[in-house]
C-alpha cells in the first residue's frame, strides 16, 4: 500500500541552526509531492513542491527540498532555522493526480532561542 | 480570488448528538473537494472526496458521511457522534492549479 513515513515525531533545534526533516514514500513510480506547515490551530500552507525536473527544489520562507528517487525520499531543509518556523510540517505525496494527498505523521519542530 | 470558509472553528459536542460542518469555496467553479481527519497523535488522513454536486467518494469506513449540495458547498454530518469522532477536520479544494489549498479546520472534542 502507498504510505508516507515521517520518521521524527518531534525535532528541537536552536536559532539559526540548519534543520533536516526526513520524508521517505512507498509507492512504484514518483508522485507528486508535497511539503505543508500547520502553526497551532491553524489550517496547512504549502511550503514546497515537487512534480519533475530538478530534484532540488526551492520553497518560501527560506525552505528547500531535494528529491531523491533512490532512496524514495523529500527531505526538506533549512540552512538558518527562526523562531517563528516552529510548527508542525507534514510531507505529502498525490500517486493519482486527483489531489488526494497521503499524508505522513507529521514532525512537530520546537526552536529553542 | 479564492478563499475557503470552514464553521465553527471550535465545537465540543456530547457523544451521541448530531454533527455538522460546513465548508464553502469562493472564486471557483467545480472544484474539488476534499474533507480530512487529524485525530491526536496522527497524520491527516482523507475521509471524502467530491467531484462534483451529489457526488461523493468514501475513502475509510466510518461514522460520517459527506454531501454536496451546491458546486463550492462541502458538509460533514453524523447521526450520532462517537468518542473517536474527536479531532481536527480540514476542508480542502483543488481547482486545476498545482495544490490543494486548506481551510483553517474545525477543532471537534466529543464529550
Amino acid at each position: 500500500a502507498q504510505s508516507v513515513t515521517q520518521p521524527d515525531i518531534h525535532i528541537t533545534v536552536s536559532e539559526g541552526a540548519s534543520l533536516e526533516l526526513r520524508c521517505n514514500y512507498s509507492y512504484g513510480a514518483t508522485p507528486y509531492l508535497f511539503w505543508y506547515v500547520q502553526s497551532p490551530g491553524q489550517g496547512l500552507q504549502l511550503l514546497l513542491k515537487y512534480f519533475s525536473g530538478d530534484t532540488l527544489v526551492q520553497g518560501i520562507k527560506g525552505f528547500e527540498a531535494e528529491f531523491k528517487r533512490s532512496q524514495s525520499s523529500f527531505n526538506l531543509r533549512k540552512p538558518s532555522v527562526h523562531w517563528s518556523d516552529a510548527a508542525e510540517y507534514f510531507c505529502a505525496v498525490d500517486t493519482s493526480g486527483t489531489y488526494k494527498y497521503i499524508f505522513g505523521t507529521g514532525t512537530r519542530l520546537k526552536v529553542l532561542a | 480570488s479564492q478563499t475557503i470558509h470552514q464553521w465553527p472553528a471550535t465545537l465540543v459536542q456530547p457523544v451521541g448528538s448530531p454533527l455538522s460542518l460546513e465548508c464553502t469555496v469562493e472564486g471557483t467553479s467545480n472544484p474539488n473537494l476534499y474533507w480530512y481527519r487529524q485525530a491526536a497523535g496522527r497524520g491527516l488522513q482523507l475521509l471524502f472526496y467530491s467531484v462534483g454536486i451529489g457526488q461523493i467518494s468514501s475513502e475509510v469506513p466510518q461514522n460520517l458521511s459527506a454531501s454536496r449540495p451546491q458546486d463550492r458547498q462541502f458538509i460533514l454530518s453524523s447521526k450520532k457522534l462517537l468518542l473517536s469522532d474527536s479531532g481536527f477536520y480540514l476542508c480542502a479544494w483543488y481547482g486545476g492549479n498545482t495544490e490543494a489549498f486548506f481551510g483553517q479546520g474545525t477543532r471537534l472534542t466529543v464529550v
